[in-house]
C-alpha cells in the first residue's frame, strides 16, 4: 500500500527565508506526486506535481519541490517566504491501480507559520 | 473553467437526524468525484469516490453514504447521524489521467 510522511508538524520561518516543508513517500512503481495547501475554513488549492521528467518541479505562488528517487523524497520549497504563505500543507501519493480512480493518499499536514 | 460548489457551508445537526449535502461541478463532463472528511486537526480520509453515474466505491465503512444521480453531481447522505460524523466535508473533482484533484469549500458539519 502507498503512504506518504509529513515528518513536521509545524515549520516556523522568518519573511524573506527560505522554507522547506519535508514528504516523504512509500509506493510500489513509479510514484506520481502533489502539493496542495489550505487555508482556515477553505478546501486543499492544487501547488503542484510531479508526474515524469524533470526532478526540480515548478508550480504555483512561487513554490516549487524537489523529487528525489533515491531518498523516496518529494519537498516543497519556495527561496523567500512570505507571510501569507502560512497555511497547512499536504503532500499527496496517487494511486496508480487500474480502476482506483486516481484516489489519492495524503500526508498528515504540516502547518507553516511565517513570521516579520 | 471548471469550478466545483458544495452546499451548505455550515450545518448544525441534532444526532439521530438526516443528512444530505451535495457539491456540483460545472465547466467539465464525466469527472472522478471524491467525498473526504477532514477531522479536528488535519487529516483528510477518503470517504466515496466515483468515476461516472450511479458508480460509487466506498473506502470505510460506516453510516454515510454517497450518490451520483447526474453526471457533476455528487450527493454525501446519512439517515441517522452520529456524534462521531462531526468534521469538515470535503468534495473534489478530477479528470480522468494524470490530472490534480480540485477542491470545494467545505461543509463544516456540527452534531449535537
Amino acid at each position: 500500500a502507498q503512504s506518504v510522511a509529513q515528518p513536521e508538524d509545524q515549520v516556523n520561518v522568518a519573511e524573506g527565508n527560505p522554507l522547506t516543508v519535508k514528504c516523504t513517500y512509500s509506493v510500489s512503481g513509479n510514484p506520481y506526486l502533489f502539493w496542495y495547501v489550505q487555508y482556515p475554513n477553505r478546501g486543499l488549492q492544487f501547488l503542484l506535481k510531479y508526474i515524469t521528467g524533470d526532478n526540480l518541479v515548478k508550480g504555483s505562488y512561487g513554490f516549487e519541490a524537489e523529487f528525489n528517487k533515491s531518498q523516496t523524497s518529494f519537498h516543497l520549497k519556495k527561496p523567500s517566504a512570505l507571510v501569507s504563505d502560512s497555511a497547512l500543507y499536504f503532500c499527496a501519493v496517487r494511486d496508480r491501480t487500474r480502476g482506483g480512480g486516481n484516489k489519492l493518499t495524503f500526508g498528515t499536514g504540516t502547518q507553516l507559520k511565517v513570521e516579520l | 473553467s471548471q469550478t466545483i460548489h458544495q452546499w451548505p457551508a455550515t450545518l448544525v445537526q441534532p444526532v439521530g437526524s438526516p443528512l444530505s449535502l451535495e457539491c456540483t461541478v460545472e465547466g467539465t463532463s464525466n469527472p472522478n468525484l471524491y467525498w473526504y472528511r477532514q477531522a479536528a486537526g488535519r487529516g483528510l480520509q477518503l470517504l466515496f469516490y466515483s468515476v461516472g453515474i450511479g458508480q460509487i466505491s466506498s473506502e470505510v465503512p460506516q453510516n454515510l453514504s454517497a450518490s451520483r444521480p447526474q453526471d457533476r453531481q455528487f450527493i454525501l447522505s446519512s439517515k441517522k447521524l452520529l456524534l462521531s460524523d462531526s468534521g469538515f466535508y470535503l468534495c473534489a473533482w478530477s479528470m480522468k489521467g494524470d490530472q490534480p484533484q480540485h477542491f470545494g469549500d467545505g461543509t463544516r458539519l456540527s452534531i449535537l
